[in-house]
């Protein structure tokens, strides 16, 4: 069956370090995945995307990895603060280009 | 720019009745939007697929006749839970799509919380 698994449901990490979520997949192909934050009811928030040719993206104190072997994505944040305390869903194409599929999400602590 | 309104952002009400949420892109046309809806500590889920004109294309499991989406306009959707049931309860959250771009180019609303008593 098709699943997208992010390794645990809640994450601390003390601030300053880095955190890293991971983000497997099985039985997808996709040309790319995203990255989202998600506050307490809020909607999501987009915040990376990176396509099946590339091994790395970096947006300031965020970097994605995508290994489309491994059939895995990790997101990193470094030098971690409070402020990043949320939950982060990672997101794929399931196949289609018309719609995509989320994770159930990691809840994030960054704990001062 | 790519902002997307929901309302109300938060809603009650007593089972049996039926509820309408909008969803608005406010600086962009959106050919195509997207509802989900998202149940404590859980992923969104997909239910339908929105296309200005056209009749939507639900999800395997989601009840067209109990979730009404209308797209009547390229800036506005609406999802109408007909019949509520406590069940039901849950946060509901739209995305939209500007013309000729990816799927991967959504932009979330806030979500809309509802309960039904």
């Amino acid at each position: 069956s098709q699943k997208i698994e992010q390794n645990s449901e809640a994450l601390n990490i003390q601030e300053g370090k880095t955190a890293t979520l991971t983000c497997n997949y099985t039985n997808y192909s996709p040309a790319y995945l995203q990255w989202y934050r998600q506050d307490p009811g809020r909607g999501p928030v987009f915040l990376l995307l990176i396509r099946e040719n590339e091994k790395e993206k970096r947006k300031e104190r965020l970097k994605v990895t995508f290994d489309t072997t491994l059939k895995q994505s990790l997101f990193h944040i470094t030098a971690s603060q409070p402020a990043d305390s949320a939950t982060y869903l990672c997101a794929l194409d399931p196949g289609g280009g018309d719609k995509i599929i989320f994770g159930k999400g990691t809840r994030l602590h960054i704990l001062p | 720019g790519a902002v997307v309104s929901q309302h109300p952002s938060w809603v009650i009400c007593k089972s049996g009745t039926s509820v309408k949420i909008e969803c608005r892109s406010l600086d962009f046309q959106a050919t195509t939007m997207f509802w989900y809806r998202q149940f404590p500590k859980q992923s969104l889920m997909l239910m339908a697929t929105s296309n200005e004109g056209s009749k939507a294309t639900y999800e395997q499991g989601v009840e067209k006749d109990k979730f009404l989406i209308n797209h009547a306009s390229l800036t506005l959707s609406t999802l109408t839970v007909t019949s509520a049931h406590p069940e039901d309860s849950s946060f509901y959250i739209c995305s939209a799509r500007a013309p000729g771009s990816s799927s991967y180019e959504q932009y979330f609303g806030p979500g809309t919380r509802l309960t039904v008593t």
